[in-house]
């Protein structure tokens, strides 16, 4: 129940192009939901963060929409850019007394100039 | 912007041997957590700490593991006695306790292999 699937695994889209990753939880006491970027040998650094009582956040070329009935959300990444290519990973905060996060597996874009 | 630092960024190590990774977590945040990630899979959750002791810890984080904040800015992770598959990036993190949401920061890792 603690689990945070992700996928894809591994995704190209060609530059200019849209990047889709999705992820989905079972666990409802989760209450925030970022998305992480790491590039190789980088420690993860935050993209994008959503609290469940809202569908869908934008911050410039990045969306994340939220389902939360479906137990789902998605990254959006429009404009796709070669400088985007690195391991997205989703991840999930516990309702815990230390508030951990649980990650997904990570899914690795490569942008096509 | 204000960032987790961590040392050593790689460390060799015997196996059997004993290793400490240290963090200087950013200055106005209350909690810290080490996580871990074996090359190429997801990152995990090791244990974190709070009030100067430990708050939650996963199932990775055995008796081989322990945690310390000896002082006023460094905050370490401690592994006894090495094995082969604790050869993995190690991730220090922290964020400030607020009543909102508030953000986890990571550090760039250290990168252990036992060998």
């Amino acid at each position: 129940q603690q689990q945070v699937k992700q996928s894809p695994q591994s995704l190209i889209v060609q530059k200019g192009g849209i990047s889709i990753i999705n992820c989905a939880y079972e666990n409802t006491a989760f209450d925030y939901f970022p998305w992480y970027q790491q590039f190789p040998g980088k420690g993860p650094a935050l993209l994008i963060a959503i609290r469940p009582d809202v569908s869908e956040k934008k911050e410039g070329r990045f969306t994340i929409s939220f389902n939360k009935s479906a137990k789902q959300f998605s990254l959006h990444i429009m404009d796709s850019q070669p400088g985007d290519s690195a391991t997205y990973f989703c991840a999930a905060r516990g309702a815990g007394s230390a508030r951990q996060l649980t990650f997904g597996s990570g899914t690795q874009l490569t942008v096509l100039p | 912007e204000p960032e987790v630092t961590q040392t050593p960024s790689h460390q060799v190590t015997q196996m059997g041997q004993e290793v400490i990774l240290r963090c200087v977590p950013i200055s106005n945040h209350l909690y810290f957590y080490w996580y871990r990630q074996i090359l190429g899979q997801k990152v995990e959750f090791l244990v974190s700490f709070y009030n100067n002791e430990i708050s939650e810890k996963s199932e990775i984080f055995d008796d081989q593991f322990s945690v310390e904040r000896p002082d006023g800015s460094n905050f370490t992770l401690k592994i006894r006695s090495t094995k082969l598959e604790d050869s993995a990036m190690y991730f220090c993190a922290s964020s400030e306790a607020s009543a909102g949401v508030y953000t986890i920061y990571f550090g760039e890792g250290s990168w252990l292999t036992v060998v």
